[in-house]
């Protein structure tokens, strides 16, 4: 079956802008997962859809951070007003019952 | 709240020679564990896990053993390969924490011929 899937692959902005990045989960699965990887860095999370409930938003660095998840499925990563310390690779995973996580191949996102 | 420690890297190890990475961790209820494993230019990928006390991981020649007195789950392999050098994450899944996980800093692994 098809695994999570990120769009776009690349994302190259000029500071200021504001982006979308979207995430495609595995189907019935009900975690979302956002994770910020800088280079040559660790998995710094965003923040995590679970069904119904509210969203854990906690790991958002700022408020120009924001996401949603439509339907519990599809979501979209906003980042408003991107700054150069944004640029990194944006992932998303998801999981059945919030045990194991399957990774996207990631949005590298540049700001020029 | 939650966290996982694991050794910085990066390690370098010949060929065949033995690996551990060590991971420890802080939870505040029964966590699951995990290790991931990230190759060059690919995503990341669920190595092994475990979900209980003394639970034994495996997957690919790599173990990892779940222990909850000394709250820690390194991760071993006998004979590493050229192939296994990739960058290695620990990380937990703690239910009273909404299944949050919580990753390591990751450990790269370069292993020569």
């Amino acid at each position: 079956g098809a695994g999570v899937s990120q769009s776009p692959s690349n994302k190259v902005t000029e500071k200021g802008k504001d982006v979308e990045l979207r995430c495609d989960p595995i189907s019935g699965h009900t975690a979302l997962y956002w994770y910020r990887q800088s280079l040559g860095q660790g998995l710094e999370f965003l923040i995590y859809f679970q069904g119904n409930s509210a969203p854990d938003k906690s790991g958002l660095p700022s408020d120009r951070f924001s996401a949603e998840r439509t339907g519990g499925s599809v979501s979209t990563l906003t980042i408003q007003r991107t700054q150069q310390e944004d640029s990194a690779v944006y992932l998303c995973a998801s999981s059945l019952s919030g045990d194991t996580q399957y990774f996207g191949p990631g949005t590298r996102l540049t700001v020029l | 709240g939650d966290s996982v420690t694991q050794m910085e890297g990066p390690v370098t190890l010949s060929e065949e020679a033995f690996l551990t990475i060590n991971c420890t961790y802080t939870a505040t209820g029964y966590p699951s564990l995990f290790w991931y494993v990230q190759y060059p230019g690919e995503g990341l990928q669920l190595l092994l896990k475990a979900t209980k006390a003394d639970d034994k991981g495996s997957n690919k020649g790599f173990e990892a053993t779940y222990r909850k007195e000394t709250t820690s789950f390194h991760l071993e392999k006998g004979s590493v390969q050229v192939s296994d050098s990739a960058v290695y994450f620990c990380a937990l899944s703690d239910r009273t924490g909404g299944f949050k996980t919580i990753f390591g800093a990751g450990t790269r692994l370069f292993v020569k011929a």
